[in-house]
């Protein structure tokens, strides 16, 4: 079974701290991705990686940035953490395909506050 | 981008009812799943179907990809089946397009 590992499935920082959320997959998969979800706003796209040290700007980038130095590993930074960053962050990766990508499998989730 | 929309926003049932979850899209797709958001947040895989049939216990699942729509059928619905339901999308490229889900109970 494809696996899809988030670091920490609970955290709470403070205002101004430097957040990492790690993401691990185990499935060889070309393609990552990192979402928030809020209530009433459904999964938005912040970052997508199609390979590794790539990365593209999903719909809210702002305020974050990603890093993906290993094809297993996907990063997602929260420069200068802030109490509108407080969400849900869920990874997920996706085979390469010869039509775009394959089947999306998602972590556990992240539940992040920001005091 | 391309719009996903899903009904009914939310759904309540009896135990061991039958429901039809819908998602309707505006353009063509070549990537279509169904996912199961748990208590806890993940959100889990039920069907990989751009199109056609496929059935997994008590859950179907129905592409017409020609009509811009699927269809999620759940029978004899128990209460491990509440949660929220989404239906993702995909048109060639490396992005993932999201409805906004359909939040099922099921009471006892």
């Amino acid at each position: 079974d494809v696996k899809v590992t988030q670091s920490s499935r609970y955290l709470v920082k403070r205002t101004g701290e430097k957040v990492f959320l790690e993401c691990v997959q185990d499935m060889d998969h070309e393609n990552m991705f990192w979402y928030r979800q809020d209530p009433g706003l459904g999964l938005r796209l912040i970052y997508f990686s199609y390979d590794v040290k790539m990365k593209e700007k999903g719909d809210i980038p702002e305020g974050y940035s990603v890093s993906r130095e290993k094809k297993e590993r996907f990063s997602l930074i929260l420069e200068s953490a802030s109490t509108n960053q407080t969400s849900m962050y869920l990874c997920a990766s996706s085979p390469a395909t010869g039509l775009g990508t394959g089947e999306l499998f998602f972590g556990e989730g992240s539940r992040l506050t920001v005091l | 981008g391309i719009q996903v929309e899903q009904s009914p926003p939310d759904l309540i049932l009896q135990e061991g009812a039958n429901s039809t979850l819908r998602c309707n899209f505006s353009d063509s797709v070549n990537n279509l799943q169904w996912f199961h958001q748990n208590p806890w947040g993940q959100l889990i895989n039920l069907f990989y179907i751009p199109s056609g049939t496929k059935q997994n216990g008590r859950l179907s699942a129905t592409t017409v990809a020609t009509e811009r729509y699927s269809l999620l059928y759940i029978s004899s619905s128990q209460t491990t089946d509440s949660g929220v339901y989404f239906c993702a999308v995909g048109t060639g490229g490396n992005q993932f397009y999201f409805g906004t889900g359909t939040s099922l109970t099921v009471i006892p």
